[in-house]
């Protein structure tokens, strides 16, 4: 696609239940990254695939968030039993190859926890 | 693990004038230095880029500086426009295999006064 694609763009849930959003990364690209955004904060690092494979998961807060991406392609970041804290932007970014400086990142799903 | 700090946290200057924005970073290692515009509602979009065996990169209206030995970075907008209003994040990386370490600073709300 032109671009990545994120969805959806809002979501509210409430506390406890989960909750999955959806990035589809530019098609040629191999990496995908998935990073947090708390209101007036940077970016901060959750997890990385290269192609289908997870190699970097090391800044997922806790065994309740899970993220996939199957086929190389689609992602999912699944965030089971969810709790206020997690309130945030969810920021998915992927590069042609993880040598290259340059994140293409999406507009995000926000996601609030009532 | 990698530190990024960002001052200031919020800076407004006059239309026509230039903004600084510096960043300060704690791992000796990193080499990659990228700086990220986000407008409100969209993710972070790549404006200008630094490797660590320069000194200074320019671009247009844009240009960065790094100093390894002090560890810091810094960004100059010359000539500020209105569309210049966003908030601007500095980070760092390894880059190469480390290049999922994309640490990001708080980011700096600019505000350009007509």
């Amino acid at each position: 696609g032109a671009g990545v694609s994120q969805s959806p763009r809002y979501k509210v849930a409430k506390r406890g239940q989960d909750v999955a959003l959806r990035c589809d990364p530019i098609s040629s690209h191999v990496s995908l990254f998935w990073y947090q955004q708390a209101l007036g904060q940077g970016p901060e690092f959750l997890t990385y695939f290269q192609n289908e494979a997870q190699l970097d998961k090391s800044g997922l807060p806790s065994d309740r968030f899970f993220a996939e991406r199957p086929e190389g392609s689609v992602s999912t970041l699944k965030i089971q039993r969810t709790q206020q804290e997690d309130s945030a932007v969810y920021l998915c970014a992927s590069t042609l190859d993880r040598n290259t400086g340059e994140l293409f990142f999406g507009e995000g799903s926000r996601l609030t926890v009532l | 693990g990698e530190n990024v700090e960002q001052h200031p946290s919020t800076l407004s200057v006059q239309e026509g004038d230039s903004a600084v924005i510096k960043c300060t970073y704690s791992d000796s290692a990193s080499n990659y230095f990228p700086w990220y515009k986000q407008e409100l509602g969209k993710g972070p979009q790549l404006i200008i880029d630094i490797r660590s065996n320069v000194g200074e990169k320019k671009d247009q209206r844009i240009a960065v500086t790094l100093n390894k030995t002090a560890k810091h970075f810094s960004l100059h907008i010359t000539e500020t426009q209105p569309e210049d209003s966003a908030v601007y994040f500095c980070a760092a990386s390894q880059g190469g295999s480390s290049a999922s370490k994309i640490i990001f600073g708080s980011g700096t709300r600019l505000s350009i006064r007509p």
